[in-house]
């Protein structure tokens, strides 16, 4: 159980880009998804929580109009990269949490490359 | 603020050693703390620990967690090469959002 599905697993695209990633839970209902941004041999760093229905909460520093989030059902996430460019490349990872009991689950990432 | 301090950063092993890794952590409000296993994907979920002196066990894997003096262990016994990888541990410090707070992890290279 507790499975967590991420789409795309990878990206290769041009600078300008406008890039969505997908975030399901696929045997749950996720009550918070959250995203996150892991660089090269560092730990991951928290993005934004996600709340079904409601505008998600970003970290400090963390630019909204630059990565929008839609949080639309109890199982679908999605982040996009609006005009990407090259530093925005990384390694980006959701989770999702279905009560404050359990887990975190995460999904299997999404490598993002901008030329 | 929040802080969870993994050690060792890096450890090299043999096949069938027995490691223990470590996490400290500093927190305003204890809810939880995770342990997760990270390969070249994300993290995979071991370990949830709420409270002190239970030992959580699955396999080879075994966490403890203390929370008076604020640390808990991550021990594997009989490595074996499939455990290598980056364990990383979290900390949930409550609140309305349930966001982890992550260490920067432990690299753990097991050698046949």
């Amino acid at each position: 159980g507790a499975v967590v599905s991420q789409h795309p697993s990878w990206v290769i695209c041009k600078s300008g880009t406008s890039v969505k990633i997908e975030c399901r839970s696929l045997d749950f209902q996720a009550t918070t998804m959250f995203w996150y941004r892991q660089f090269p041999k560092q730990s991951l760093m928290l993005m934004a929580t996600s709340n079904e229905g409601s505008k998600a909460t970003y970290e400090q520093g963390v630019e909204k109009d630059k990565f929008l989030i839609n949080h639309a059902s109890l199982t679908l996430s999605t982040l996009t990269v609006t005009s990407a460019h090259p530093e925005d490349s990384s390694f980006y990872i959701c989770s999702a949490i279905e009560d404050s009991n359990q887990p975190q689950h995460f999904g299997d990432g999404t490598r993002l490359s901008i030329l | 603020e929040d802080k969870v301090v993994q050690s060792p950063l890096s450890l090299v092993v043999h096949e069938g050693d027995t490691v223990t890794l470590n996490c400290s952590y500093e927190v305003t409000n204890f809810r939880s703390l995770l342990w997760y296993k990270q390969e070249k994907k994300a993290p995979t979920f071991l370990f949830m620990l709420t409270s002190s002196g239970i030992e959580k066990k699955s396999g080879r894997l075994s966490s403890i967690l203390d929370k008076k003096e604020l640390f808990s262990i991550l021990n594997i016994t009989a490595t074996q090469t499939g455990d290598s990888a980056v364990y990383l541990c979290a900390l949930n410090s409550g609140g309305s959002n349930y966001k982890l707070t992550f260490g920067k992890g432990t690299l753990l290279t097991v050698n046949p």
